[in-house]
């Protein structure tokens, strides 16, 4: 059974950096691509970026460019992404999915950061 | 970057209903459409991939139809579990896009 678990919340101060990752057992990510999408609070889910573990390829959506750092480490299964310079308005869940047969066949339970002072 | 309207906002509904969320594309997406349900406590199910396909484990009474710009989720029977939110996302190009969500309540 694929099941993607992410870490946990995460309290982050304005203009530190938070790394989030994405541990998925089942299934070897160098096979597959790894999406990671975020959800401000009462908002709809917005596409970060994506990345190929297999080569450690990267495509962003343009608002996330400066933001946003995708990376993975085949070795334990596990997807990351950094989260650089926060400010409040990154406050939301971040949510990994994974490309299977299907396109985000699967998901995780999502982290919430919160970007406080 | 493709838009993706999604309507209703919010649908109330009752038990046993036949509903429709309807999602348009700003352009043509060749039915590289997906739908997903997230439930309120925050998870994320893939429903439907290429516009009409079924994920594994979802039931039969969601279907999907559509091509070009114009797509849509059916509900045959509304049963209590189905009350969530529901979003389009379009993968015909990057970034990959989600409509605004449509709030499926019990009337």
């Amino acid at each position: 059974e694929v099941q993607l678990q992410q870490s946990g919340a995460e309290l982050g101060k304005p203009g530190t950096s938070v790394k989030l990752s994405c541990k998925v057992s089942g299934y070897n990510i160098r096979n597959t691509y790894m999406h990671w999408v975020n959800q401000r609070p009462g908002k709809g889910l917005e596409w970060i970026g994506r990345i190929d573990p297999a080569n450690g390829n990267t495509i962003y959506a343009e608002k996330f460019k400066s933001k946003a750092t995708l990376t993975a480490d085949t070795s334990s299964n596990t997807a990351y992404m950094q989260l650089s310079q926060l400010k409040s308005d990154d406050t939301a869940i971040y949510f990994c999915a994974m490309d299977w047969e299907e396109p985000f066949a699967y998901w995780g339970q999502g982290t919430l950061v919160t970007v406080s002072s | 970057d493709i838009q993706m309207t999604q309507s209703p906002s919010s649908l109330p509904a009752s038990l046993g209903e036949r509903v429709t969320i309807s999602c348009r594309a700003s352009q043509g997406i060749s039915n590289n459409l997906n739908w997903y349900q997230q439930k309120p406590d925050g998870t994320i199910k893939p429903l439907i991939y290429y516009t009409s396909n079924l994920q594994s484990g979802v039931p039969s009474r969601f279907s999907g139809s559509g091509s070009g710009t114009d797509y849509s989720l059916t509900i045959s029977s509304l049963e209590p579990e189905d009350f969530a939110m529901y979003y389009c996302q379009q993968d015909a190009s990057f970034p990959r896009t989600f409509g605004g969500g449509t709030k499926l309540e019990l009337k």
